[in-house]
């Protein structure tokens, strides 16, 4: 069974503090991918990055990064510097194959 | 469009009505799946379509929910006898050949309230 656990249920920040979203999860397969998307308010899930089990290198793109450490299965997502636009909720997912299990999503507000 | 489109993106329906949502993938993607997003809560799985292969119906949540789709293309998620607890965002995602080889695209979902 598939399970992520996104422990942080809402994040409020203000304008330029970074903001660390937590994601741990679950599963027995060896071969798995991870996922995160942001859902803003207009409701569409935008994919923002995609990391399979065998590559454990921390990316960066922009003001996002991720930190994925298989000895802890987690891979969390840092946003530096945030700004308002960054305010929606974000999702953590694992996948073995076809079926994307979701974690319960965090809600980050960005004030000015 | 060149997106995942979905249709009606609300519908208000009585209990005990039958509705029907309509998802139309992306062009060329042999995977398409169904999410239910309830108020505050994750995404949940109901069903995932590959290609001409038999459907991963193990999400839905009770016979009264059910999905085709016809010629590897358009889907329609059908829910019978609506009760108040299936309103909910219902999410349509299509990808080339799945969550292992890339990323899913996500419509817009539609608004499905059940009074």
């Amino acid at each position: 069974a598939q399970k992520v656990t996104q422990a942080q249920t809402e994040i409020s920040v203000v304008e330029k503090e970074d903001v660390t979203l937590d994601c741990v999860y679950e599963t027995r397969d060896t071969t798995y991918y991870l996922f995160w998307y942001k859902q803003p308010p207009s409701g569409e899930l935008v994919f923002l990055i995609r990391r399979n089990s065998f590559d454990e290198q921390n990316e960066i793109s922009g003001r996002y990064s991720w930190n994925f450490q298989k000895s802890t299965s987690s891979f969390n997502f840092t946003i530096t510097a945030s700004q308002v636009v960054d305010s929606a909720v974000y999702f953590c997912a694992l996948s073995n194959d076809y079926k994307l299990s979701f974690g319960a999503g965090t809600t980050v507000t960005v004030r000015a | 469009g060149a997106g995942v489109s979905q249709s009606p993106s609300n519908k208000v329906t009585e209990k005990g009505k039958d509705v029907e949502l309509r998802c139309d993938p992306i062009s060329g993607h042999t995977a398409l799946y169904w999410y239910r997003q309830s108020l505050g809560q994750g995404l949940e799985f109901l069903i995932y379509f590959q290609g001409n292969s038999a459907p991963d119906k193990s999400g839905l949540p009770s016979d009264r929910f059910s999905a085709e789709r016809t010629g590897g293309s358009v889907s329609t998620l059908t829910i019978q006898r609506t009760q108040q607890e299936d309103s909910a965002v219902y999410l349509c995602a299509s990808s080339l050949n799945g969550p292992g080889t890339g990323e899913l695209f996500f419509g817009e979902g539609s608004r499905l309230t059940v009074l």
